[in-house]
This record gives C-alpha cells, sequence and structure tokens, in this order.
C-alpha cells in the first residue's frame, strides 16, 4: 500500500480564497482523521470520520472549515475563505480502530495564506 | 475533555546519554498512550505505546512508563544516537486522541 496520500504537499493562495485539501487513506481503515500543525498550537485534532461518518468535529475552528468523506477512499478538508492565519500543516491520518489503532499520517499539507 | 501536558520542549543531550520525556494527562478514563516521533519535515510517526493495563514497557532503547494513579506518563531513550534527533509528541485517548506540545530532541555527537 502506498499509505496515506495528500493533495497538494504545498499551497500558496491568497486571503479570501477557497481552499481544498485532498486525503486518499489506506485501503481498509476505516478511521480518518484530520490534524493541524502550528508551531504555537502543536497538532490539533480538528474532525474525525469513523465508516465516512463524522464523529467529533469539535475542533474544526470556526464555520469558515468543513469537511467530508463522501466515501471510505476520500476526503476532503475545505476553507472557505482562507485567512493568514490558516497557515499551518495540515495532516490526514487513517487508523484500523477508532480510538486505540496506531494513526498513519499521509505527509501532510502546507498550506500558506498570504 | 483531554488534556495532555508534556515536558520538556526542549532537551540536548550527548550522544549516549539518555533522555527522559514526560507527560501527563487529565482525563481518568483515557487507556491508550501512544508516542510518535517526527523528523524535521516529515509526518509523526508511532515508536511505542502503551495501554492502561500495562506500567512499563520496552523496545529496544525505547520505554515507556505509566502511572494511572499519578496520571502521567515518560518516554525513556538510552544511548541516545544522532539519528534520535526529531521532535516527540506524547498522546492520551479516552474519547478521541489528543496529543502533547511536543518536545524537540537534539543530540549532540
Amino acid at each position: 500500500d502506498a499509505g496515506v496520500i495528500q493533495s497538494p504537499r504545498h499551497e500558496v493562495t491568497e486571503m479570501g480564497q477557497e481552499v481544498t485539501l485532498r486525503c486518499k487513506p489506506i485501503s481498509g481503515h476505516n478511521s480518518l482523521f484530520w490534524y493541524r500543525q502550528t508551531m504555537m498550537r502543536g497538532l490539533e485534532l480538528l474532525i474525525y470520520f469513523n465508516n465516512n461518518v463524522p464523529i467529533d468535529d469539535s475542533g474544526m475552528p470556526e464555520d469558515r472549515f468543513s469537511a467530508k468523506m463522501p466515501n471510505a477512499s476520500f476526503s476532503t478538508l475545505k476553507i472557505q475563505p482562507s485567512e493568514p492565519r490558516d497557515s499551518a500543516v495540515y495532516f490526514c491520518a487513517s487508523s484500523t480502530r477508532q480510538h486505540t489503532g496506531e494513526l498513519f499520517f499521509g505527509e501532510g499539507s502546507r498550506l500558506t495564506v498570504l | 475533555g483531554e488534556n495532555v501536558e508534556q515536558h520538556p520542549s526542549t532537551l540536548s543531550v550527548q550522544e549516549g546519554d539518555s533522555a527522559v520525556i514526560k507527560c501527563t494527562y487529565s482525563d481518568s478514563a483515557s487507556n491508550y498512550f501512544p508516542w510518535y516521533k517526527q523528523e524535521l519535515g516529515k509526518r509523526p510517526q508511532l515508536i511505542i505505546d502503551i495501554r492502561s493495563n500495562v506500567g512499563e514497557k520496552k523496545d529496544q532503547r525505547i520505554a515507556v512508563t505509566l502511572n494511572k494513579t499519578a496520571k502521567h506518563f515518560s518516554l525513556h531513550i538510552t544511548e541516545t544516537q544522532p539519528e534520535d534527533s526529531a521532535v516527540y509528541f506524547c498522546a492520551a485517548i479516552a474519547d478521541k486522541l489528543i496529543f502533547g506540545t511536543g518536545t524537540r530532541l537534539q543530540v549532540f555527537p
């Protein structure tokens, strides 16, 4: 398996633009997580899905952020409109178990909002 | 919800010395405590984990201890090597996995 695949790896955009980050989890993994990493706040859990259903989105910063998982092999994290404070590395991770399994992270999407 | 505190934020050691990173958690229902290593510019990767029915676990030069009464757990790296240099994250899970703020470990040759 190729592991968790994220795209794009790097994104530079201007404030106000829409940003869509994509994730393909490892085949057979039924839990998917979106994390945001910054120097100031470390690794923050934004949202996670179990069997394509959003379980907890309490970490989503505000209504500008939304996430979907239309099927077991694809998820998106959308920011609209983007702001400079959204600049961070966004990691997607998948796991075979919702709570106590190893998280396999993608390589991350580095977002810069100017 | 769960809160995980991690100390120190940075740690510098000489090659061959030991390194210890400590974490505390708040939710007594937490039952799974993994440790992840993140090299510069790379993704976090699991290096060891421990479950609440175990007090200590060892894997070669790495060991983790858990004290459920005190709600703290620690990572011990012995005989450190330059390739151990990275950021280490502890985590705890009750209803969701929450990470500590990370410890930047530097091992000087």
